[in-house]
This record gives C-alpha cells, sequence and structure tokens, in this order.
C-alpha cells in the first residue's frame, strides 16, 4: 500500500513551457485535492475533485487545469508555465463517508522551478 | 475569511524541555481542526483531528487540545527526532468537506 504518489519528484521549466503533474492513490479514495505550498504562505487549495467525474476550483486556480482520470488517479497541467507558478506541489487524498470527516492524506510533492 | 495563526514561527528545544505550540484559528464554524508533521523534503503526515472543544487526543510525546479559539499542540520530553514543521488546518461548517485551511506552520528543532 503505497498512499499517494506523485510524480515527477523535481522539474525545471522554462517560462511558457507545459506540464503535467501526476498523482495516484491506492486507498480507495473518493476524494483528491492539489495543493502549492510557498515559504511563509501555507498551504493553499488549487483545484479539487469531490468524487470521480467532478472536479472544483480551490482558492489559487488560476493557470492551471485539472483531470480526474479516475477513481485513483489526478493530474494538474500548467498550460503555459510562469516563474510565479514555482513551488512545491502536493496531491492529498480523502475517503468520503461516515460519522466522522476523514482527514486528507498527502502525497510526498513535486518541487517546480520555473526559470 | 477563514483564517489560521500559528505560533511560535520556530522553537529551538533541548531535548526533555517540553513546550507547547499555539494554533489560533477565526472560522464561521468549526467542523474539524487537523494537525500535521511534516519533514522537510516531505508531504504532510497526519497527526490530529479534534472536532469540538475541550477535546484531547495523544499520541506519544504529543498531545493535542482544542478551544473554542485556539489549540495547543504540548509536546512532552522532546526528543531529536521530533524535529519537523508542524501544520495546523481548519474545516469550516460552511465549506462543506473538501477545503481545508492551513497555517504556515511552526518551526521545532530539538537538539540533544
Amino acid at each position: 500500500n503505497a498512499g499517494v504518489t506523485q510524480t515527477p519528484k523535481f522539474q525545471v521549466l522554462k517560462t511558457g513551457q507545459s506540464m503535467t503533474l501526476q498523482c495516484a492513490q491506492d486507498m480507495n479514495h473518493n476524494s483528491m485535492y492539489w495543493y502549492r505550498q510557498d515559504p511563509g504562505m501555507g498551504l493553499r487549495l488549487i483545484y479539487y475533485s469531490a468524487s470521480e467525474g467532478t472536479t472544483d476550483k480551490g482558492e489559487v486556480p488560476n493557470g492551471y487545469n485539472v483531470s480526474r482520470l479516475n477513481k485513483r488517479e489526478f493530474s494538474l497541467r500548467l498550460e503555459s508555465a510562469a516563474p510565479s507558478q514555482t513551488s512545491v506541489y502536493f496531491c492529498a487524498s480523502r475517503k468520503l463517508g461516515g460519522p466522522i470527516q476523514e482527514t486528507q492524506y498527502f502525497g510526498p510533492g513535486t518541487r517546480l522551478l520555473v526559470l | 475569511e477563514d483564517q489560521v495563526t500559528q505560533s511560535p514561527e520556530a522553537l529551538r528545544l533541548q531535548e526533555g524541555e517540553s513546550s507547547s505550540l499555539n494554533c489560533s484559528y477565526t472560522v464561521s464554524g468549526l467542523r474539524g481542526l487537523f494537525w500535521y508533521r511534516q519533514d522537510p523534503g516531505k508531504g504532510p503526515e497526519f497527526l490530529f483531528t479534534l472536532y469540538s472543544a475541550g477535546e484531547e487526543k495523544e499520541k506519544e510525546r504529543l498531545k493535542a487540545t482544542l478551544t473554542k479559539k485556539e489549540s495547543f499542540l504540548h509536546i512532552t520530553a522532546p526528543k531529536p527526532e521530533d524535529s519537523a514543521t508542524y501544520l495546523c488546518a481548519v474545516q469550516a461548517l460552511n465549506t462543506g468537506f473538501q477545503k481545508l485551511v492551513f497555517g504556515t506552520g511552526t518551526r521545532l528543532l530539538v537538539s540533544p
């Protein structure tokens, strides 16, 4: 049981290039999330998918797109990277249902540098 | 607007020197408060969830408590391996189950 996995671990892009960050979970969780973490800012939600087939914007969605490929996989795409998107990106997942909220479990992160 | 403030930003302790980290929050109704531990270069690791004022949870040397305005993470007799950044997050009633608002964390360094 690997939990939440992310690829790549590290990426360098030039301004204007595109790339897709991949995330997969093997915990049979329903909801998946993408966050970015910047110094002094805390983790901020980019997009989330409450369940397979749905996606919604979070706090900082501009410049990003997402795809919930199936229950296991949730990808984040940067169509035209900008230096302001230099950050560490975390994927998380959560199980729905039950009388008590289930917490979000995080992947190891992707470190992205945009030059 | 929902807000989470953690203090101090950084804390240096000697091994065995107990202390507390603070998480103050402002939300329009609390659904849950979460504590995570984050090691350098790693993703946040779940520690505790607290749901109502007066609730307490413990795990090894860590104990989390909750009031209507803040949460404390008490560290008793810390060891060097407790060194990490501790993150607090809240989930508000009016935002549903999907959105966590995170604080910026407290960096803890425990020296032998």
